[in-house]
């Protein structure tokens, strides 16, 4: 019963340090997104995927990268941290079929010194 | 998420009956979802409604929708203290390469005794 797992689920880091945020869903679902979520902004689409091995910029995209290798897994990396990327990642998944409702992780709460 | 409007606080007293409002501007929504989210945690649907609908009823929840006025809104009924959250509203939004989720800034609801 585990749907969107993420991990971390917290981690602080330097400036100018990379690390990659793992997402990972079990119910076989075609679309991944990762958001970031600051107070008083709601939730901001990152990257999305559509499917294994594709990926599209969201709202927010700049110094990040994704992967979608394996169906089940969507990677969200920082190549270069900075503070202004202090946030709460969220990362979602949904089926296929229009409209469904996206099922959420619980967040990995990143800090940038 | 600036498309999609909410106020950013509400406080009700416990038992007393909510409502939380939001307002969207694009008229080919066809999904239109609640989301909660208590401290901690990630998003959990609450409840959705198609754009055809004008009211959806489940248990304490009622979602009604003026599909004229662009207006969304969430009722909840006899109010508990576990109803503390945020609150976000969303709509589904097709774009050429996939439909979007799009959130609100949320609303965060508390309860004073």
């Amino acid at each position: 019963n585990a749907g969107v797992t993420q991990t971390p689920k917290f981690r602080v880091l330097k400036t100018g340090q990379s690390m990659t945020l793992l997402c990972a869903q079990d119910m076989n679902h075609e679309y991944m997104y990762w958001y970031r979520q600051d107070p008083g902004m709601g939730l901001r689409l990152i990257h999305y995927s559509v499917g294994e091995g594709t990926t599209a910029k969201g709202e927010v995209p700049d110094g990040y990268n994704v992967s979608r290798l394996k169906k089940q897994n969507f990677l969200l990396g920082l190549e270069s941290a900075a503070p202004s990327q202090t946030s709460v990642y969220f990362c979602a998944s949904r089926d296929g079929q229009d409209n469904q409702p996206q099922h959420f992780g619980d967040g990995t709460r990143l800090s940038i010194l | 998420g600036e498309d999609v409007e909410q106020s950013l606080f509400l406080s009700v007293r416990e038992g007393d009956s909510s409502v939380i409002n939001c307002t969207y501007t694009d008229s080919s929504s066809t999904y239109l979802y609640w989301y909660k989210q208590e401290p901690g945690a990630g998003l959990q649907l609450l409840t959705y409604i198609f754009s055809n609908m004008d009211m959806k009823q489940d248990q304490r929840l009622t979602v009604l929708l003026n599909k004229k006025d662009k207006h969304l809104s969430l009722r909840i009924a006899d109010t508990q203290t576990g109803d503390s959250a945020i609150y976000f509203c969303a709509e589904s939004r097709f774009s050429s390469s996939a439909s979007k989720i799009i959130f609100g800034s949320g609303t965060r609801l508390s309860i004073r005794p």
